[in-house]
């Protein structure tokens, strides 16, 4: 599976924007970017997927570099429970849809 | 609540032992998948499973077996436990495994502690 770098750590507002950056310059051309959080002392959850084009909904928006080798994840208004480790993911057509996780970016939020 | 049901939630036990850890999926869901997450290793893909057949092995040790049974559920053995296996263990689900876009939904987790 190719491999994403995030950054380790941000910081935010509440109410203000949240751009979660990753790079994933070894991606393939079928692969899928995903974006999984988890939120302390629970399990991971589903954000958002995408492949070529810029996706939204209800949690956050999706930013894909033309080039597909980076994305960005945008929470527009950043609250106290957003606050988790964020995780960028890259998706193989294969014939499993395990997801192989990196360290994750630690989101903080403060009030 | 995902609807992914995991127990026991909290295990205390002693090195050496054997310990056995449950999954339910979603209804409806065919594919389930086990982690394990210590502080050290982050949150490491251990196995899936598809319709009670194995489809995919990740750094999963030996003493460690896993599988689904008919009604789906499965579980996840752990045997000749050593400390270092004190970690969480989720339980994920998925409807149908090969899309590169389905969603997996996570349980809450069973907290292993060996001592």
């Amino acid at each position: 599976d190719a491999k994403t770098t995030q950054p380790n750590s941000m910081e935010s507002n509440e109410e203000e924007p949240v751009h979660l950056p990753c790079n994933h310059s070894t991606i393939s051309g079928t692969d899928y970017i995903h974006w999984y959080r988890q939120l302390p002392s629970q399990g991971p959850e589903y954000v958002i997927h995408g492949l070529t084009s810029n996706v939204n909904n209800r949690m956050a928006s999706l930013a894909i570099a033309e080039d597909r080798k980076s994305s960005t994840l945008i929470l527009h208004r950043a609250t106290l429970r957003d606050a988790a480790v964020y995780y960028c993911i890259l998706r193989a057509l294969d014939n499993t849809d395990k997801l192989i996780f990196g360290t994750g970016t630690r989101l903080q939020v403060f009030p | 609540d995902s609807g992914v049901t995991q127990t026991p939630k909290h295990l205390i036990t002693a090195t050496g032992q054997r310990v056995t850890l449950r999954c339910s999926p979603r209804s409806g869901d065919l594919s389930v998948y086990w982690y394990q997450q210590s502080l050290d290793q982050g949150l490491q893909f251990l196995i899936h499973y598809y319709n009670g057949e194995e489809r995919a092995k990740g750094n999963i040790l030996e003493r460690f077996s896993a599988q689904q049974f008919p009604d789906l559920h499965s579980e996840l053995n752990l045997s000749s436990l050593e400390l270092g296996d004190s970690a969480l263990y989720f339980c994920a689900s998925s409807v149908v495994p090969g899309s590169n876009t389905g969603e997996l939904f996570f349980g809450e987790g069973s907290r292993l502690t060996v001592l």
